[in-house]
């Protein structure tokens, strides 16, 4: 059964950048998407944008196109999230999911298993 | 894209049942059956409850079941426990190939 480990906390300076990192185990990585997901302080959740890793290919939400970038390295089964040029207001517990496609196709709208949240806070 | 629409709260007593509405569009909601459901209690990171409209994971309990008309997707919790009170999400995918998440609707069970 598959499973989502995400980095530790991070602590950053406004204008600055964070990289988190979400390592798959226990099941074949790129043959999946995976999305990040972000929850401000008592906020909801907020898709940021996925990738496909057998393919590279991305998908960003409007919001974070030009500052998120989200990679992945299928021999370490790692998917990483880059999000540049930080704000107080990007202070938020971001999530990885897993999204089942199959190819560049949806199969199922699942977003499973999640990782377990990694908190970033912007401040100076 | 705008978040997708749910009530800010729902509460219901013990036993009970209750309905968690989430309203989206025809670009969305109304555009594909990618509806999923998740449930998040306080400081946990959000757990599947259904998808694709209708379908409960194995594990989740029978009391859980989704629904859809439209633009409107619902999920309903019968026989409502204690074990219950969470906040719930709605996500739906987009013609814009994005996915969308509802604001969330906190469950009290009184």
């Amino acid at each position: 059964q598959v499973q989502l480990v995400q980095s530790g906390a991070e602590v950053k300076k406004p204008g600055s950048s964070v990289k988190v990192s979400c390592k798959a185990s226990g099941d074949t990585f790129s043959s999946y998407a995976v999305s990040w997901v972000r929850q401000a302080p008592g906020q909801g959740l907020e898709w940021m944008g996925g990738i496909i890793p057998m393919f590279g290919a991305t998908h960003y939400a409007q919001k974070y196109q030009g500052r998120v970038t989200i990679t992945a390295d299928e021999s370490t089964s790692t998917a990483n999230m880059e999000l540049s040029s930080l704000r107080s207001d990007d202070t938020a517990v971001y999530y990885c999911a897993r999204v089942d496609y199959r190819g560049t196709n949806i199969n199922t709208g699942k977003f499973d298993p999640w990782g377990q949240g990694t908190l970033v806070t912007v401040s100076s | 894209q705008s978040a997708l629409t749910q009530p800010a709260s729902v509460s219901g007593s013990p036993g009970q049942s209750i309905t968690i509405s989430c309203t989206g569009t025809s670009s969305d909601v109304g555009a594909y059956n990618y509806v999923s459901w998740y449930q998040q209690h306080p400081g946990k990171a959000p757990k599947l409850m259904i998808y694709d409209v209708t379908n409960r994971p194995s594990g989740v309990s029978n009391r859980f079941s989704g629904s859809k008309s439209g633009n409107t997707a619902s999920l309903t919790i019968s026989g409502l426990q204690a074990e219950d009170e969470a906040d719930y999400y709605c996500n739906s995918y987009t013609n814009s190939n994005t996915w969308v998440f509802g604001g969330g609707t906190k469950v009290t069970v009184l």
